[in-house]
């Protein structure tokens, strides 16, 4: 089973920042969180990582809580274009230290 | 682009039909990962080959058959499947299989859809 939960979905208004947020209380120590969506009917595309410290790179901020038991995915300025399938990922820790995908929050950007 | 490719995009095949699947990756990575995406569902990581090795197989039904010739290039072969099998099959590769401690980006190829008539 995934080890984070998220709302199924949210809407957005275009040019407002998004902020799509992540449950992981049973995150272990050393692991990361990862963060990817999927454009419809597309492989699903990389948007950042953190383990403690919040992160920002060209398309996202990451903000994780000081007890890192959730997170905050935020893309400051939303456009149609950003309209996905948001998946908050932290690895299974047992075998290959695998993803586990959850059913994500599938953000509709509004016009 | 990803630096995945993955051929066909789409296919459908009847259920005594055998078909191949393929993936390349160009990006020297050493791990590569069949998932399985059925309509409103997670997606499912069925295999996981590290350095041409198996490493992993999710209870995957035989009828699904991987190939890793090389750490470029997984096969997934088909045959006999059920019309529930039909959905977006997708490759995926990393620098190495995941270790704990170690931040490891997947790369996706865009997938192929598949229906089983």
């Amino acid at each position: 089973d995934a080890k984070t939960t998220q709302p199924p979905s949210m809407d957005c208004a275009e040019g407002r920042a998004a902020n799509l947020p992540c449950n992981h209380s049973t995150i272990s120590g050393n692991e990361y969180v990862y963060w990817y969506r999927q454009i419809h009917s597309q492989g699903p595309q990389y948007i950042i990582h953190g383990l403690k410290n919040n992160e920002t790179n060209e398309m996202a901020s990451l903000i994780i809580t000081e007890d890192r038991k959730s997170s905050t995915l935020i893309l400051p300025h939303a456009t149609l274009r950003d309209t996905a399938v948001y998946y908050c990922i932290v690895r299974d820790t047992s075998g290959t230290y695998k993803y586990i995908f959850g059913t994500g929050t599938r953000l509709k950007v509004l016009a | 682009e990803t630096g995945v490719t993955q051929t066909p995009r789409h296919l459908v095949m009847g259920m005594t039909n055998k078909k191949s699947l393929k993936c390349e990756q160009h990006l020297g990575h050493n791990a590569m990962y069949w998932y399985k995406q059925s309509a409103k569902k997670p997606l499912e990581l069925m295999f996981v080959y590290s350095l041409e090795e198996r490493v992993e197989n999710n209870s995957v039904p035989s009828r699904f058959s991987p190939e890793c010739p090389n750490s470029s290039h997984l096969f997934l072969h088909l045959h006999t499947l059920q019309p529930e099998d039909s959905a977006l099959y997708l490759c995926a590769s990393s620098q190495e299989v995941d270790r704990p401690i170690n931040y490891n980006e997947q790369f996706f190829g865009p997938g192929t859809r598949l229906t089983v008539l």
